[in-house]
């Protein structure tokens, strides 16, 4: 059974460019949900794709959008990057929406300058 | 809104117990988890607590009670690998998970 991945590991930009992270769900799920989460805090919930639809959002501004493709891959785009976007950015899959438990990838550490 | 609290930091001797408080106060409840992370690294599920009382799984035990929005993670025979951040997770009535900011753990030999 093949868990979460994401790519890429490590990525530096600057203020102002675009970022697109991806994320592969564990085998046999169909839900991917995204968490930002800075240091030293736990992770912030950036909201949730089911069967390639959006299913949930938290408090992020629309420059944070996804999309989720057949094979239930996922992939988190970021406008406008501020430095408050360096964080940590991690990925979670799950068999069905938000009712089953989430498992996590090894994450993106994003740093903006 | 969501508010979950547990302490920042805790440290214990190797083989020793270790407990992690989590309070929450948050719009509805459908469950509890708790996940440990190692630094640098992905978030990994311990447990899952939805009615009251306690679960029990190896060295790992968590409790749950729902009236008074409150769990704890106990850590027995404590190991140095067991060094990570512990995080409190509540689902809520819209199904989202909020997290606690983590407990660091530090196992001294």
């Amino acid at each position: 059974e093949t868990g979460v991945t994401q790519s890429p590991t490590h990525l530096i930009k600057t203020r102002g460019q675009q970022v697109t992270l991806r994320c592969s769900s564990q085998s046999g799920h169909n839900t991917v949900s995204w968490y930002q989460q800075a240091l030293g805090q736990g992770p912030q919930f950036i909201f949730q794709y089911y069967r390639e639809e959006e299913n949930g959002r938290g408090n992020f501004p629309p420059r944070f959008s996804g999309l989720q493709f057949p094979n239930y891959s996922s992939e988190l785009n970021v406008n406008a990057l501020e430095l408050d976007d360096s964080a940590l950015y991690l990925c979670a899959s799950s068999l069905a929406g938000f009712t089953d438990t989430q498992y996590f990838g090894p994450g993106t550490r994003l740093t903006v300058l | 809104g969501q508010n979950i609290d547990q302490p920042t930091e805790m440290t214990a001797t190797e083989g020793a117990i270790v407990q992690i408080n989590c309070t929450y106060q948050t719009s509805g409840f459908n469950g509890l988890f708790w996940y440990q992370q190692h630094a640098g690294e992905a978030p990994t599920f311990l447990s899952y607590n939805v009615l009251d009382g306690l679960e029990e799984k190896g060295r790992f035990s968590s409790f749950l009670s729902r009236s008074k929005g409150y769990s704890y993670l106990l850590l027995k025979e404590l190991q140095m690998k067991d060094s990570a951040s512990y995080l409190c997770a509540v689902r809520g009535d819209d199904y989202k998970l909020s997290f606690g900011a983590g407990t660091t753990v530090t196992v001294r030999a």
